[in-house]
């Protein structure tokens, strides 16, 4: 079993609809918490991070962690084309290394 | 803050040949990671440096892989014998320790490696 589970997807939504992401992680020592958005071919964009459970929004994007379940989520609200990517979830526990799930494919349609 | 930048963003080579990768990270960051991204899989942690002192080491960096930070600033990342297994993207990001309560870590736009 993997350490980060993400379904890949691809999720295909019309746009202006919200996207729901999900990962579900089985270390319970993780207590930062990331989200990544990977257009083709490039490096990973940070575009969320969390500390501990609880939710955080920022702009149309909101993070939710909960640890007692070991489940995080990321909700796009007024999708967009150009949120058309895949997204990364990445937990970590300390400074070291992010542990990153396979990713989840988006598809806004016009 | 001009982001982390790496170079070359593409390389092809043969196989049994060595190729090397430079990071520059963002100029304030003491941490600096190395991350490999095969299709379809997010990034795996191959290693990560704290100023100069490499501090952690996967068992995906093999002998044939060695990672430097002389200085604290730019890293290299270099890979002796490639082998076809070895193709993927190569990502490096960096991080600032000190900043109470942050642990992220940002981006460059990785090296695309392919071994013929």
């Amino acid at each position: 079993q993997k350490e980060v589970e993400q379904d890949p997807g691809p999720l295909s939504v019309p746009e202006g609809a919200i996207v729901s992401l999900n990962c579900t992680y089985s270390n319970s020592a993780f207590q930062y918490f990331m989200w990544y958005r990977q257009y083709s071919r490039k490096g990973p964009e940070l575009l969320m991070y969390t500390y501990s459970s609880g939710n955080k929004e920022d702009g149309r994007f909101t993070a939710q962690v909960d640890k007692s379940s070991k489940y995080i989520s990321l909700f796009i609200r007024d999708s967009q084309p150009s949120d058309s990517a895949t997204y990364l979830c990445a937990p970590s526990w300390s400074w070291g290394k992010l542990q990153f799930g396979a990713g989840t494919q988006v598809v806004v349609t016009p | 803050d001009t982001g982390v930048s790496q170079d070359p963003r593409h390389k092809i080579t043969k196989r049994g040949q060595n190729v090397t990768f430079r990071c520059d990270p963002i100029s304030e960051h003491n941490r600096l990671y190395w991350y490999r991204q095969t299709l379809g899989q997010g990034p795996e942690f191959l290693t990560y440096f704290q100023n100069e002192a490499q501090l952690e080491k996967s068992r995906l960096l093999s002998d044939r892989f060695s990672a430097e930070r002389p200085k604290g600033s730019f890293s290299t990342l270099e890979i002796q014998r490639t082998e076809q297994g070895d193709s993927a993207m190569y990502l490096c990001a960096s991080g600032r320790q000190g900043a109470i309560g942050r642990r992220e870590q940002f981006f460059g736009p990785g090296t695309r490696l392919t071994v013929l």
